[in-house]
């Protein structure tokens, strides 16, 4: 089966930086994406990770450790808009899932002025 | 750039009734996923077409069916609906089945 656990909710104030963690076993893994989700709206692509390591852009990073099934999404420099959900999803092996996400429960972040 | 297209955004149908929703890929794209949000939840995944053929198959009910079109574009047939049907329905697309995944803003059905 997947699972995949991040905290339900976080807050943090503006102009700090917070450190949305997410923890995954699942039955195969072929790259893990995090999402930030304004409430009714789509999921907007924030990260894309499938080898170790950290990938930056601009004020948000996503870190990857795939032994440890463990993956970080760090925002610097938060703005009031960063308020939102942050979702993590772990794509699962090739073959008959053909790039299926498995999504966490997203993380509620809320920024305070 | 062109993003994943859906329509309608929105749609309000009666319990019973039948809808459909239309997804239109990133250009290029040629694997397209449906998933389902309702509220505070996160997205489930219901099916999934590869190259026009269904390639994987999720929590999708068996009132519902769904087919890609040889211009590479899906529609989401929903038959006999019913009050829990009501949700965010978010189409996604990419190419192979890798790489970067982009969802379209969602259809949001209400279902009275």
């Amino acid at each position: 089966g997947q699972n995949i656990d991040q905290p339900t909710e976080m807050t943090a104030t503006e102009g700090a930086i917070v450190q949305i963690n997410c923890t995954y076993q699942t039955s195969g893994f072929n790259g893990l994406f995090w999402y930030q989700q304004h409430a009714g709206e789509a999921p907007t692509f924030l990260s894309y990770n499938v080898l170790d390591g950290l990938e930056e852009k601009g004020r948000f990073s996503s870190f990857l450790s795939r032994s440890k099934g463990y993956s970080y999404l760090l925002l610097k420099e938060l703005q009031m808009k960063d308020s939102a959900s942050y979702l993590c999803a772990v794509r699962g092996e090739r073959g008959s899932t053909l790039g299926r996400l498995y999504f966490g429960r997203g993380t509620q972040l809320t920024v305070w002025p | 750039a062109a993003g994943v297209i859906q329509s309608p955004r929105h749609l309000i149908k009666e319990k019973r009734e039948t809808a459909t929703l239309k997804c239109y890929p990133i250009p290029r794209h040629d694997t397209v996923y449906w998933y389902q949000q309702g509220p505070g939840q996160d997205p489930q995944f219901l099916i999934s077409f590869y190259e026009k053929m269904q390639s994987d198959k999720g929590s999708i009910p068996d009132r519902f069916s769904a087919q890609q079109f040889s211009d590479y574009h899906s529609e989401l047939n929903m038959s006999s609906l019913e009050l829990g049907d009501s949700a965010l329905y978010f189409c996604a697309s990419t190419i192979g089945g890798t790489g970067e995944l982009f969802f379209g803003e969602g259809s949001r059905l209400t279902v009275l």
